[in-house]
């Protein structure tokens, strides 16, 4: 089985560009997260959906980002406008359910100017 | 707060060493689960403990769990080179159904030759 997917692996965008990041889960899997990660901050939870339906979205990101999941095997990450301090590693990850283990992609590195 | 954390931010050993890392959570959980983050790439899971259990081991990972105080650590023995990575312990929301994990600041192992 092919393992979390995601495009682009690396991305530079100028302060107020909109821009998507693409994830695709393992397939069969039920849960999939969108996580940020910083040095600062460790890993923060963006937005989690279970069988598509939106379970949790990250209170202090609601406000410029927007993650979807339109079908099963494909999920979109937007923020829109990019500010500079959005700069991080984004880590899409999916799990079958439930407590399970969570099964992470190698993520997109963003570069806000 | 930290939900979960790991109680030291980096640790260096010599090749064929042993090390521990220690985990310390506040709320109750169903499991702990312990992740190791290589460098340009996603977590990935080491061990998957459950709260009814004290131990358990995969090859030279030895993960403990002690819910009265709340705490877990992981040991490696027989150290090599590609252990170096940023060690997670992640909790997840006990008596709940959701598939949320909480991760703490991780741990920075560094083996050397």
């Amino acid at each position: 089985d092919a393992g979390v997917t995601q495009t682009p692996r690396h991305e530079v965008a100028e302060k107020g560009q909109t821009i998507i990041l693409k994830c695709e889960p393992v397939s069969g899997h039920n849960d999939l997260f969108w996580y940020r990660q910083t040095k600062i901050q460790g890993l923060e939870l963006l937005s989690y959906f279970r069988s598509k339906s939106l379970m949790e979205d990250g209170g202090a990101f609601k406000d410029r980002f927007k993650a979807e999941m339109l079908n099963s095997s494909f999920s979109t990450l937007k923020i829109q406008p990019t500010e500079p301090k959005d700069s991080a590693v984004y880590l899409c990850a999916s799990s079958r359910t439930g407590k399970d283990t969570q099964y992470f992609g190698p993520g997109t590195r963003l570069l806000v100017l | 707060s930290q939900l979960a954390e790991e109680n030291s931010w980096a640790l260096s050993v010599h090749e064929g060493e042993s090390v521990t890392v220690n985990c310390s959570y506040k709320t109750s959980i169903t499991a702990l689960q312990w992740y190791r983050q290589k460098s340009g790439k996603g977590p990935a899971q080491l061990i998957l403990i459950r709260s009814n259990e004290r131990e358990k081991r995969n090859g030279r990972l030895r993960a403990t769990l002690d819910t009265s105080s709340q705490s877990s650590s992981l040991s490696i023995t027989a150290t090599r080179c590609e252990d170096t990575a940023v060690y997670f312990c992640a909790t997840d929301a006990g008596g709940t159904n959701t598939g949320k994990l909480t991760f703490g600041d991780g741990t920075v192992l560094t083996v050397k030759p």
